[in-house]
């Protein structure tokens, strides 16, 4: 596999349920990334990643757990989510410790639906 | 307050003529910017970007222009081909927070045959 993979593609849960959703990249890549992409909205940034440490949490709720085992995987955690939680997942990874002028690199993202 | 803007949520062209797509931003400490393509069930694709010390970059059929006293950049792509047709973002960046990409909402580009 080449680039940056997300597993499921599709994923639908209740409200109590306790879900993962899973990036790995294979672009040798030390920065990787989370962001949520809703209805009409442009992407917005979850959390940051580099060399496996938590640079930015960009006050995302509690209910959404990231972890980064380390530089090539990346899980986020969902737990009692809301239905306005629905929304495309994409993760993404760039090459060094960021830099303005750094090109991320985008997986085809998870499409979650909370019902 | 939405620092990246793509005023048009689509944009219909006929195949060999040149697509617009236009972005503002607001941001003045924005330094570095890109545009992605996104198609249908896929995430998106880095295409092109330019820094701030350049007014013009181009890529093939791709040229992305920077008007840094306007706050304004667009991308041509020309002559448009039909497997243009996606959606396309613009994003910015800074120093200062370096990581951050902040994206426009997007731009649907649909090329008529």
């Amino acid at each position: 596999e080449t680039g940056v993979t997300q597993t499921p593609r599709h994923l639908v849960m209740g409200m109590t349920n306790k879900k993962s959703l899973k990036c790995e990249q294979h672009l040798g890549h030390n920065a990787m990334y989370w962001y949520k992409q809703s209805a009409k909205k442009p992407l917005e940034l979850m959390f940051v990643y580099n060399f496996k440490e938590q640079t930015e949490n960009n006050s995302v709720p509690s209910r959404f757990s990231p972890e980064c085992p380390n530089s090539s995987h990346l899980f986020l955690h969902l737990h009692t989510l809301q239905p306005e939680d629905s929304a495309l997942y994409l993760c993404a990874s760039s090459q060094d410790s960021p830099t303005s002028g750094e090109t991320q690199y985008f997986g085809p993202g998870t499409r979650l639906l909370v019902l | 307050d939405q620092q990246v803007k793509q005023n048009s949520p689509s944009l219909s062209v006929q195949e060999g003529r040149i697509s617009i797509l236009n972005c503002d931003y607001t941001n003045s400490m924005f330094d570095y910017f890109l545009w992605y393509k996104k198609y249908p069930a896929e995430g998106p694709t880095f295409l092109i970007s330019i820094s701030s010390i350049k007014d013009k970059n181009e890529d093939g059929r791709f040229t992305v222009f920077l008007n840094k006293s306007a706050k304004h950049l667009s991308l041509h792509i020309v002559p448009s081909q039909p497997g243009d047709s996606a959606v396309y973002f613009c994003a910015a960046s800074a120093v200062q927070g370096a990581q951050k990409l902040v994206f426009g909402q997007g731009t649907r580009l649909t090329i008529n045959p």
